[in-house]
C-alpha cells in the first residue's frame, strides 16, 4: 500500500464551487508538499507544511497540516478551469529521498 | 530562466536498446533527481544525486543507472530497455540549503519500449 494515501482519486465539479482533497500518512509528516501537474508537464510547487496544525494560502488555495502530522488537506475555494489538473503531496524521507501519493485528478466544468 | 530541461521530449525504444535520458538544470541545485510516473503508482525515486560526483539509489533502481559529472547535468541510462521501463521520467532538482528544499521539476520524458 502506499506510504501517502490521497483521496479522491479523481474530483469533478462545477466552475465556482469549492472541493477539499485529502493526503494521509502512515507515518508522522516532517515536512508536507503540495504540488500541482497540468496534463502532459511537470510538478509545480504550490506550498509546504511543516508544523502540526500549520495553514497556507495562495491565491485560492489552502492547505493544512493536522496537529498529529499525519493528515494534510488542500482547499480550494471558487474553484476556476485553471485549478484543472493533478494535485499530489509530497513528503521528505531523508534528505534526498522524497515519496509522493498518487494524485487527485480534478477537472473543474465551466 | 529554462530552469529544468529534459530530452527527449519523447521517444520510442525497441526492447534490448539502450537509451540516456538528459537533464540539466541552470540553478546550481546541488541535489537532482530522477523520478519516474506510472498510472496507479505515482512518482517513485529511481535515483538521486546530493552533489557532482555523488550519487544514490531510490526506491525503483534496478536497471537504471546515472552519473554526475557536474553541477548542472544528470543523464540517466538505461542500458538494456525492458517493456517494464515504459514510463513517463521526471528530473528534478533542489537546493538543500533552503528551508523548503522544495523540488523543481522538468517536463518529462515519455518513454515506450516495445
Amino acid at each position: 500500500s502506499q506510504e501517502l494515501e490521497q483521496s479522491p482519486q479523481s474530483l469533478i465539479v462545477q466552475e465556482g464551487k469549492n472541493l477539499t482533497i485529502n493526503c494521509t500518512s502512515s507515518k508522522t509528516l516532517y515536512g508536507l508538499y503540495w504540488y500541482k501537474q497540468k496534463y502532459g508537464e511537470g510538478l509545480i510547487f504550490l506550498m509546504m507544511l511543516q508544523k502540526g496544525g500549520e495553514e497556507k494560502s495562495h491565491e485560492k488555495i489552502t492547505a493544512k497540516l493536522d496537529e498529529k502530522k499525519q493528515q494534510s488537506s488542500l482547499h480550494i475555494t471558487a474553484s476556476q478551469p485553471s485549478h484543472a489538473g493533478i494535485y499530489l503531496c509530497g513528503a521528505r524521507r531523508g534528505t534526498y529521498k522524497y515519496i509522493f501519493g498518487t494524485g487527485t485528478r480534478l477537472k473543474v466544468l465551466a | 530562466t529554462a530552469g529544468i530541461t529534459q530530452a527527449p521530449t519523447s521517444q520510442i525504444l525497441a526492447a534490448g536498446r539502450s537509451m540516456t535520458l538528459r537533464c540539466t538544470q541552470d540553478m546550481r541545485h546541488n541535489a537532482m533527481y530522477w523520478y519516474r510516473q506510472d498510472l496507479g503508482l505515482g512518482l517513485r525515486l529511481i535515483h538521486y544525486s546530493n552533489t557532482a560526483g555523488t550519487t544514490g539509489k531510490g526506491e525503483v533502481p534496478d536497471g537504471y543507472s546515472v552519473s554526475r559529472a557536474n553541477t548542472d547535468d544528470f543523464p540517466l541510462t538505461l542500458a538494456s530497455a525492458v517493456p517494464s521501463q515504459t514510463s513517463v521520467y521526471f528530473c528534478a532538482s533542489s537546493d538543500t540549503d533552503l528551508s523548503y528544499n522544495e523540488q523543481f521539476f522538468g517536463p518529462g520524458t515519455r518513454l515506450t519500449v516495445l
